[in-house]
């Protein structure tokens, strides 16, 4: 089936640990994406990539980073920099084309035990 | 900083009664504007997508746009229990068209 998978969906970090979430897309989109979401809140956004090997920061990127080395992967690095990482954080991706529908994965629950 | 607001909620409505649901942006050159519905502890569900002025209509669903006003809103006729949930607005803007997103409208339909 088509679509973006996410893992894990729930992940335990320890202060001052690095933790990485995973994000695979199968629909051949260039685009890519990265948003973070706390409790009663909307989405914002962390990094974004619209073609292999090239990301840009969102409005939140400090305390984490990216990579796009494939089409189908970017997974996003949670980094000890950041202070405040306990939240639900949803990858997506699109086309990139005009119209730009936005499709996200199931999420994955940070939380610092 | 480009913004998104919606109307501050939580807004209940009766079952079968119409929920209207509003968005304000500030980027005047925004370009796309969708409707995401999402459920507790679930991610974002596309329900409605609007390019152009005036209204488009899905079903239950009627998005409505204007430019001018910088105003997008979202009607559910019939409202049903199982719409029961938080509602965000997302405008596409920028070289990326990266999304920016209201803070939601949890809406709650009552039998």
């Amino acid at each position: 089936d088509g679509g973006i998978t996410q893992s894990p969906k729930y992940l335990f970090r320890k202060e001052g640990q690095n933790v990485t979430l995973s994000c695979e897309q199968n629909l051949n989109h260039d685009a890519m994406y990265w948003y973070r979401q706390d409790p009663g809140q909307g989405l914002r956004l962390i990094y974004y990539s619209q073609i292999v090997n090239d990301f840009q920061k969102g409005d939140i990127a400090e305390g984490y980073s990216v990579s796009r080395e494939k089409k189908e992967s970017f997974p996003l690095t949670v980094t000890s920099a950041q202070k405040n990482p306990t939240a639900f954080y949803l990858c997506a991706s699109s086309s990139g084309t005009s119209g730009n529908t936005i499709y996200f994965g199931e999420g994955s629950w940070l939380t610092v035990v | 900083q480009k913004e998104v607001e919606q109307n501050s909620g939580p807004l209940s409505v009766p079952e079968g009664a119409i929920a209207s649901l509003n968005c304000t942006y500030s980027d005047r050159g925004s370009q796309s504007f969708f409707w995401y519905r999402q459920y507790s502890g679930k991610s974002p569900e596309l329900i409605m997508s609007i390019y152009s002025n005036g209204d488009k209509e899905d079903g239950r669903f009627t998005a409505q746009l204007n430019k001018a006003s910088q105003y997008v809103s979202l009607l559910i006729r019939d409202s049903q229990p199982s719409d029961s949930a938080t509602y965000l607005c997302a405008v596409s803007s920028g070289s990326a068209r990266q999304l920016t997103f209201g803070s939601g409208t949890q809406l709650t339909v009552l039998p």
